[in-house]
């Protein structure tokens, strides 16, 4: 069974709307990662979160983590052309790197005009 | 900093052909990650290195697939007697200290006819 499940899989929002992706562990993870990933080509890194309640934002995305550390949503306010892609979340799921990150199946997002 | 690097970024090769990719990661970056992603999938953990060291190799899908870190620069990734289910999005990734994974390269894009 997959170990994160990312909902929903596709979202198609007009431009200007808010939008709320979610990502949510069976399991407590020591970390979080939100990476954005452009059709074909590598991902870049948005926000990690550690602390159980945390929540960081960066220009129009804001990243919160539950208290229990299982869950994760990703808001994105006012929406741009310039939003859409795969959106992916990451699990870091005992701490130490040797792992990696454990990974949803992303989020398309799809910003219309 | 000019960020993770790979190539080649694309790769077209017949049944049963080796082929590898190289990585060259950031350049003060300690920490290496080898990623592969299928279609419609997150990536999915191979391998991880600690400057030269391997410290992980158990997720490597098979036999087949090897890496390698000599000097702890950049890094390789062989598939031996390629077949038609490797064919996918090979990613690497490079972090310092105790982030688990940073900064992603473009990846080497495998097609195995």
């Amino acid at each position: 069974s997959q170990e994160l499940e990312q909902s929903p899989q596709s979202l198609i929002v007009q431009e200007g709307k808010n939008l709320t992706i979610n990502c949510t562990s069976s399991k407590t993870l020591y970390g979080l990662y939100w990476y954005k990933q452009k059709y074909g080509e590598g991902l870049i890194f948005l926000m990690m979160l550690q602390k159980g309640g945390e929540e960081k934002s960066h220009e129009k995305i804001t990243a919160k983590l539950d208290e229990k550390k299982q869950q994760s949503s990703l808001h994105i306010t006012a929406s741009q052309p310039s939003h859409a892609g795969i959106y992916l979340c990451g699990a870091d799921r005992r701490g130490g790197g040797a792992d990696g990150l454990t990974f949803g199946k992303g989020t398309h997002l799809i910003i219309q005009p | 900093d000019t960020g993770v690097s790979q190539n080649p970024r694309h790769k077209i090769t017949k049944r049963g052909q080796n082929v590898t990719f190289r990585c060259d990661p950031i350049s003060e970056h300690n920490r290496l990650y080898w990623y592969r992603q299928t279609l419609g999938q997150g990536p999915e953990f191979l391998t991880y290195f600690q400057n030269e060291a391997q410290l992980e190799k158990s997720r490597l899908l098979s036999d087949r697939f090897s890496a390698e870190r000599p000097k702890g620069s950049f890094s390789t990734l062989e598939i031996q007697r390629t077949e038609q289910g490797d064919s996918a999005m090979y990613l690497c990734a490079s972090s310092l200290g105790g982030v688990v994974a940073g900064t992603f390269g473009p990846g080497t894009r495998l097609t195995v006819l």
